[in-house]
């Protein structure tokens, strides 16, 4: 089992669409929770972080759920713009490294 | 402030053919990195470096080996190129401030 899980997509979605990707890790002992955005041919870049109360940054939002080991990002009104590979990515354990564990990334296309 | 620098952009090898990687960044972090990104597959650690004189291998460490010159530069070298280390390669550093990972622009190597 991969320690980090991601429905690959494509998701298609019209302009204006709500979309919500899941993750699933599986990793309890996991202490923080990140998305991060990669265009195509592009290097990743952070998204957000992803707090256990949940959080929001204009149209995303992102929840973490410990009990079940997943995370989700919601993205209201999507924009053409927003299409790229969502990656979920979790920090196993506090270390002095920072080690990442990566999913595979969902792939969203947003169209007129 | 040009961030993390990657050379070169794209590479072509035989197999069996050496060559190194070049990493750089200008922010002052302690940690860098060196991923490998596949087709199917989340980023896959090779090497890491927690701060200048320390590396340790992750997670596809064989074949590679890596050279923390100095706070700023962090290469990885191919000894031996073999058609499966054809792939995307990305170095990265850590702002441990806001826990964020910085990526360069890639290497995309080709070994036929």
């Amino acid at each position: 089992r991969k320690e980090v899980e991601q429905d690959p997509g494509p998701f298609n979605v019209p302009e204006g669409a709500t979309v919500a990707f899941n993750c699933t890790y599986s990793n309890s002992a996991s202490q923080s929770f990140f998305w991060y955005r990669q265009d195509c041919r592009k290097e990743p870049k952070l998204l957000m972080s992803v707090y256990s109360s949940g959080n929001e940054d204009g149209r995303f939002t992102a929840q973490l759920n410990r009990a079940s080991q997943y995370i989700s990002l919601l993205i209201r009104d999507s924009k053409l713009s927003d299409s790229a590979t969502y990656l979920c990515v979790v920090r196993p354990f506090s270390g002095g490294y920072n080690k990442l564990i990566f999913g595979a990334g969902t792939r969203l296309a947003v169209h007129p | 402030n040009a961030g993390v620098t990657q050379t070169p952009k794209f590479q072509v090898l035989k197999t069996g053919q050496s060559m190194t990687l070049q990493c750089a960044q200008d922010m002052n972090h302690n940690s860098m990195y060196w991923y490998r990104q596949d087709p199917g597959m989340g980023l896959r650690l090779i090497y890491y470096s927690a701060s200048e004189g320390t590396t340790d291998k992750g997670e596809v460490p064989n074949g590679y080996n890596v050279s923390r010159l100095n706070k700023r530069e962090f290469s990885l070298r191919l000894e031996s190129a073999a058609p499966s280390q054809t792939s995307v390669y990305f170095c990265a550093s850590l702002d441990r401030n806001t826990d964020t990972q910085y990526f360069g622009p890639g290497t995309r190597l080709t070994v036929l």
